[in-house]
């Protein structure tokens, strides 16, 4: 079975702690993305990445940072945890030559006090 | 901005209704609608797709109905079943594959 796995299901840190929230994918794919799910605004944005070391701004980069150092794994920092960056972050991975299909993890909740 | 907007918020539904979730968008350069739902603890996963020269897709009880010149499409559940109760997103593609997400609907079916 086919997925993509993160590796915290909740998390809590303090205001001004440095995050690391990490995402592996085991089906070879070359495109992998974070969002951030908040009620009421969907999911948003945050990076993106169609390769390698390579990464893309999303809607709401400020305040994250992005690292891929291998196809399989994308790893999202929160340089300096805020309480505003509380919520579900979720990582979604896609193959570019499959139709569109985007395969999500089951997320973490973060939670900054 | 958000460029999909989707409606309602919340929904509750009788078992055996239809259930019905409505998306708008602006950009005439998205290529490709799908919806996606979500169980509680779970993330979203693909239920149903459709391209802009559709104007109706239908899987099992899952209708996805697509106006091009609206800028609108919409999602029909029939026979609305208790395990349908989720959160149900829609989304377009904006190239390059990367989704725009509505504002998500939390669909309650009550049995």
């Amino acid at each position: 079975d086919v997925k993509v796995t993160q590796s915290s299901r909740y998390l809590v840190k303090r205001t001004g702690e440095k995050v690391f929230l990490e995402c592996v994918q085991d089906m070879d794919h070359e495109n992998m993305f974070w969002y951030r799910q908040d009620p009421g605004l969907g999911l948003r944005l945050i990076y993106f990445s169609y390769d390698v070391k390579m990464k893309e701004k999303g809607d709401i980069p400020e305040g994250y940072s992005v690292s891929r150092e291998k196809k399989e794994r994308f790893s999202l920092i929160l340089e300096s945890a805020s309480t505003n960056q509380t919520s579900m972050y979720l990582c979604a991975s896609s193959s570019s030559t499959a139709n569109y299909g985007y395969t999500f993890g089951s997320g973490t909740r973060l939670t900054v006090v | 901005q958000q460029q999909v907007k989707q409606s309602p918020q919340s929904l509750i539904v009788q078992k055996g209704g239809i259930s019905i979730i409505n998306c708008a968008y602006e950009n005439t350069a998205f290529d490709y609608f799908p919806w996606y739902q979500q169980f509680p603890g779970k993330g979203p996963a693909l239920l149903i797709a459709i391209r802009p020269d559709v104007s109706e897709k239908k899987e099992g009880r899952f209708t996805i109905s697509f106006n091009k010149s609206a800028k609108q499409f919409s999602l029909h559940i029939m026979d609305s079943q208790p395990g349908d109760s989720a959160t149900y997103f829609c989304a377009a593609f904006q190239g390059a594959q990367k989704l725009v997400f509505g504002q998500g609907t939390r669909l309650t079916i009550n049995p």
